[in-house]
């Protein structure tokens, strides 16, 4: 079965640069996460998407991260400009129904980050 | 506000030993709890999850953890732990009347030696 689908999986760029990171996530699964993990503020959850709308994007950290889902197979997010700080790893997760009727969240391997 | 925690930054265990990963949750009303855990560079795997009923839950991989109310707490266990054991572990909770969002603690390493 194809999980959820991450690309790139590693990119290196300059402070400055657009960033894309791309999401697939599992065919039928209808809420799509963005989280970020860094060693020192750990796991957090950015912006979370149900049929393709954004429920809660209380999490994206400034005006510089945007994320877009423009069909139930696809979501991006962006970081312009990108800066030191929001070297991560950014980690996107799919979902029939979260929390309390499944509780299962199928993340994707991730997409490192390091902006010089 | 909704948080939980996870008091130790590194768990070791010999294998054969049994483990226990703590985790404490702080929520106003019922909690929906969770564990996670994470292989080297991988994402994020379900392990096991308590809504209701039994106290006592089993998971993946032999993996169970217990539910305490009046110690707000929510403790990973495995009887006999495994060199293939050693991941980061999460414990996460997400609120009755939001349970899509899905809060995480900041994971606890653990480590099982030969």
């Amino acid at each position: 079965d194809a999980g959820v689908i991450q690309s790139p999986r590693h990119e290196v760029t300059e402070m400055g640069q657009e960033v894309t990171l791309r999401c697939k996530p599992i065919p039928g699964h209808d809420y799509l996460f963005w989280y970020r993990q860094t060693m020192m503020r750990g796991l957090e959850l950015l912006i979370y998407f149900n049929n393709n709308v954004p429920i809660d994007d209380s999490g994206m950290p400034e005006d510089r991260f945007s994320a877009k889902m423009p069909n139930a197979s696809f979501s991006t997010l962006k970081i312009q400009p990108s800066e030191p700080r929001d070297s991560a790893v950014y980690f996107c997760a799919s979902s029939l129904r979260p929390g309390q009727h499944t509780g299962e969240l199928f993340f994707g391997e991730g997409s490192r980050l390091t902006v010089l | 506000a909704q948080s939980v925690a996870q008091p130790e930054d590194q768990v070791n265990v010999a294998e054969g030993n049994p483990l226990t990963v703590k985790c404490t949750y702080s929520v106003s009303g019922n909690p929906y709890l969770f564990w996670y855990v994470q292989y080297p560079n991988r994402g994020l795997q379900f392990l096991l999850k308590y809504i209701t009923g039994d106290n006592l839950v089993k998971g993946s991989y032999g993996f169970e953890a217990e539910f305490n109310k009046s110690q707000t707490s929510f403790h990973l266990k495995k009887p006999s732990a495994l060199v293939s054991d050693s991941a980061l572990y999460f414990c996460a909770v997400s609120l009755y009347y939001n349970t899509d969002k899905l809060i995480f603690g900041t994971g606890t390493r653990l480590q099982v030696f030969p």
